[in-house]
């Protein structure tokens, strides 16, 4: 079966870096999304990835191996306004996306 | 401003009932989702339309109904088939294109007593 696993909750420090993994095992792949969501509102697109490596986006990077079907999710300079969920989602080969059950960062100061 | 907009914000209704939660975007993207979100599961897919006048189930559509009548609009009606409907509902659109990133609406929070 098709599955995404990301860790349930996170704890880290305002200014400090964290780090959220997602593996995924899925029938193709066509790209892996990340998201950020607020306790009730819509997910907010953070970046997407289908070729291996970092990409970067200002305080935010995604990393992607395929071979290990394995991502994460990197914040630097923790803000409290990051305390969110972080979803990961995967493109199978049918273009649909499996969404993992989010990872809940909390940040104190 | 563009955007996709749901309403209402919350939603109560009697067991039994059917409900339609409305869907707007007015980002001209082709294509609509609807996703129903539960504490501690993964966004699930209940129904997608790609076109107007088209729509596919996806994994949970069992008790759901949709149209696709307009491409501004993607109504979701809640049947009194689907057992559990208490849930948070989001709308999502995206421009057609296979990967193209979806932009989810605020969501409605339905609960059924």
């Amino acid at each position: 079966g098709q599955n995404i696993d990301q860790p349930t909750e996170m704890t880290a420090t305002e200014g400090a870096i964290v780090q959220i993994n997602c593996t995924y095992q899925t029938s193709g792949f066509n790209g892996l999304f990340w998201y950020q969501q607020h306790a009730g509102e819509a997910p907010t697109f953070l970046s997407y990835n289908v070729l291996d490596g970092l990409e970067e986006k200002g305080r935010f990077s995604s990393f992607l191996s395929r071979s290990k079907g394995y991502s994460y999710l990197l914040l630097k300079e923790l803000q409290m306004k990051d305390s969110a969920s972080y979803l990961c989602a995967c493109m199978d080969s049918n273009y649909q996306l499996i969404w993992g059950a989010g990872t809940k960062l909390i940040i104190k100061p | 401003d563009g955007g996709i907009t749901q309403s209402p914000k919350y939603l109560f209704r009697k067991e039994g009932q059917n409900v339609t939660l409305s869907c707007e975007q007015n980002l001209n993207h082709d294509a609509m989702y609807w996703y129903r979100q539960d504490p501690g599961q993964g966004l699930r897919l209940i129904y997608y339309s790609q076109i107007v006048n088209d729509f596919q189930k996806g994994d949970i559509a069992e008790g759901y109904s949709v149209s696709r009548e307009k491409k501004e609009s993607f109504p979701l009606t809640v049947t009194s088939a689907q057992k559990n409907p208490t849930a948070f509902y989001l709308c999502a659109s995206n421009g057609g294109g296979h990967t193209d990133t979806q932009y989810f609406g605020p969501g409605t929070r339905l609960t059924v007593l």
